[in-house]
């Protein structure tokens, strides 16, 4: 089983959608979690921290559910230039970030 | 000017050759990290740096050996390249102070290596 699992999509959606994804992790004792972006080709920008209580920034929900080991990441009023791929990242013991495989979403006119 | 810098962007070179990627940082973070990326694998750590004389391995460290020259420089290098090290590299940094374990990583625009 890989640490950290996610559906590798992809996601088509129309613009406008909202659109969820979730993100499981198999170490208990992981200290902290982010959702990452990536573009083709290009280097993974953080787009958002995960707190335990939950937090939103614009159109993005970032939720964590430590009980069930999983994350999830909520996209609202897609637009097109949302589509990329999106990386759930977990931070565990040991001071490493271990990288989801990710899930491409692609949004459409 | 990008605040970490990969070079080359890209390079194409053959089996055997040593090989060396460069990555500066100019965010003033302590630690610093070497990752290679593959199709369908995600982001793979290859060693890591928390200070100037602290070098650790990271999960797939073999075939790769790194030099943390100062603060703001960390060197990859393959001393005998093979094939399957062609991939995409990027050097990331963090900051090591106030809030760890919580820092998010910052990443460099990543170096093209294909191995023929």
């Amino acid at each position: 089983r890989k640490e950290v699992e996610q559906d590798p999509g992809p996601f088509n959606v129309p613009e406008g959608a909202t659109v969820a994804f979730n993100c499981t992790y198999s170490n208990s004792a992981s200290q902290s979690f982010f959702w990452y972006r990536q573009d083709c080709r290009k280097e993974p920008k953080l787009l958002m921290s995960v707190y335990s209580s939950g937090n939103e920034d614009g159109r993005f929900t970032a939720q964590l559910n430590r009980a069930s080991q999983y994350i999830s990441l909520l996209i609202r009023d897609s637009k097109l230039s949302d589509s990329a791929t999106y990386l759930c990242v977990v931070n565990n013991a040991g001071n490493m970030l271990t990288f989801g495989g990710g899930t491409r979403l692609m949004v459409k006119p | 000017d990008a605040d970490v810098t990969q070079t080359p962007r890209n390079r194409i070179t053959k089996t055997g050759k040593r090989i060396m990627l460069e990555c500066s940082q100019t965010k003033g973070h302590d630690r610093m990290y070497w990752y290679r990326q593959d199709p369908g694998l995600g982001l793979r750590l290859i060693y890591y740096s928390f200070d100037v004389k602290d070098i650790n391995k990271g999960e797939i460290s073999d075939g790769y050996s790194v030099s943390r020259q100062a603060q703001a420089k960390f060197s990859l290098s393959l001393e005998s390249a093979i094939p399957n090290q062609t991939a995409l590299y990027f050097c990331a940094t963090s900051d090591g102070g106030t809030g760890f374990p919580y820092q998010p990583q910052h990443f460099g625009d990543g170096t093209r290596l294909s191995i023929l």
